[in-house]
């Protein structure tokens, strides 16, 4: 019940196409989903977050949707770019859970010039 | 002004041999964590610490000890270093009220 399953596991688009990563949880309790990006040699930053009350955000080319119900939610970024290019992982945790960010497996994009 | 540091950056020694990396935060957090990645870029929480006080710890072999000598560090002491603890480990944190958490650069520990 803790896990957050992504997908797919790498990805390949053109610039200026449309990157999308999905990732799907168990936990009903989970409240906050966020989505990191990670350069390699380098730590996971922060792209985007959501919490389930809303069931889209936008961030400039970053837009988190979030289904409840389904209990998915997806990465789209827009206009991709080659400077994407990177591993992204979703998250999920829950309130009172200390922090305890439970990751997806990770998807590797890279943007084709 | 780097938010999250941590020193060193790589780490090679042999098994059995017991080591530390550091981990230090300017951002006033008074949460912090270590994850670990493996090989397939898997992360993992291993330890988180509030105030001092060490509030996760996930199935990790005690030969793993997180030191904090004060809310900006968090440092991790690994006994008796074995093959597989080969992995890139990250130091985080955040405040304590909120989920955002931010990382540092990572250390990639090569147990030989």
């Amino acid at each position: 019940q803790q896990q957050v399953k992504q997908s797919p596991q790498s990805l390949i688009v053109q610039k200026g196409g449309i990157s999308i990563i999905n990732c799907a949880y168990e936990n009903t309790a989970f409240d906050y989903f966020p989505w990191y990006q990670q350069f390699p040699g380098k730590g996971p930053a922060l792209l985007i977050a959501i919490r389930p009350d809303v069931s889209e955000k936008k961030e400039g080319r970053f837009t988190i949707s979030f289904n409840k119900s389904a209990k998915q939610f997806s990465l789209h970024i827009m206009d991709s770019q080659p400077g994407d290019s990177a591993t992204y992982f979703c998250a999920a945790t829950e309130w009172g859970s200390q922090g305890n960010l439970i990751f997806g497996k990770g998807t590797k994009l890279s943007v084709k010039p | 002004d780097t938010a999250v540091s941590q020193t060193p950056k790589y780490l090679v020694t042999q098994m059995g041999n017991d080591k530390s990396i550091k981990c230090e935060q300017n951002l006033g957090h008074d949460t912090m964590y270590w994850y670990k990645q493996d090989s397939k870029k898997f992360l993992k929480i291993m330890f988180s610490y509030n105030n001092k006080e060490l509030i996760i710890n996930e199935t990790v072999p005690n030969r793993f000890s997180p030191k904090s000598p004060d809310k900006a560090h968090l440092n991790l002491h690994i006994n008796s270093l074995e093959l597989g603890d080969s992995a890139v480990y990250f130091c985080a944190s955040s405040h304590a009220t909120a989920y955002e958490q931010y990382f540092g650069p990572g250390t990639r520990l090569t147990v030989t």
